[in-house]
């Protein structure tokens, strides 16, 4: 696609509710970001998938987040349970080959609301 | 732990004047970069900075880098009210992989 594409744009659920997020990366693009951004604050960085290397998930915030990629297209973002402080934005990246060398191309993000 | 920080945390101008931006990280970097966000969604690329480099330019912006002091900092000259943002500057964490941002300035250029 043209671009990194995340769905839902929004969503409100019910706190102990599972909430699954969905992020299209650009095609080509072997590395993906999740983050997670709270009101007025910085990117709090999730977890990084690059190819078919073992994911980074250092820095999931607890067992009841947890994400998937298969090859090298869709990932999905999964929060069980979820609790009002997991209101935020979550900001999913695409890159062509990691950090080390190009930019990241960001989503729009899913703005998450737990109610 | 967080591998940028950014200074200031709230930047305010008129149009036409420079607004300077500075951010410090911790460890060795391969690359630095500078990314912009309008409203609170996605995040735009502005520049990427090697750590072999010392200076970039890219249209009105120019970014510094000092690996012996672990800054970089962001110039933008003869701001616009078009400009008015968050930055954020990002650095590859200390697992190598995936990169790290700082909490960002929030500029405001005034007309």
């Amino acid at each position: 696609g043209a671009g990194v594409s995340q769905s839902p744009s929004n969503k409100v659920t019910e706190k102990g509710k599972d909430v699954e997020l969905r992020c299209d990366p650009i095609s080509g693009h072997t590395a993906l970001y999740w983050y997670r951004q709270r009101l007025g604050q910085g990117l709090e960085f999730l977890i990084y998938f690059q190819g078919n290397s073992a994911p980074d998930k250092s820095g999931l915030p607890s067992d009841r987040f947890s994400a998937e990629r298969t090859g090298e297209s869709v990932s999905t973002l999964t929060i069980q349970r979820t609790q009002q402080e997991d209101s935020a934005v979550y900001l999913c990246a695409s890159s062509r080959e990691g950090a080390r060398n190009t930019e990241a191309f960001f989503g729009q993000g899913t703005r998450l609301t737990v109610v | 732990s967080q591998q940028g920080e950014e200074d200031p945390q709230a930047l305010s101008i008129q149009e036409g004047e420079n607004a300077t931006m500075n951010c410090s990280y911790k460890t060795s970097i391969n690359n630095l970069q500078w990314y912009r966000q309008n409203s609170g969604r996605g995040l735009v690329h502005l520049i990427l900075i090697r750590s072999n480099e010392r200076e970039k330019h890219s249209g009105r912006l120019r970014v510094t880098l000092d690996t012996s002091k672990k800054s970089s900092s962001l110039l933008i000259t003869a701001s616009r009210a078009a400009d008015t943002a968050s930055y954020f500057c990002a650095t590859i964490g200390q697992a190598g992989t995936a990169l790290i941002f700082g909490k960002g300035t929030t500029l405001s250029v005034s007309s």
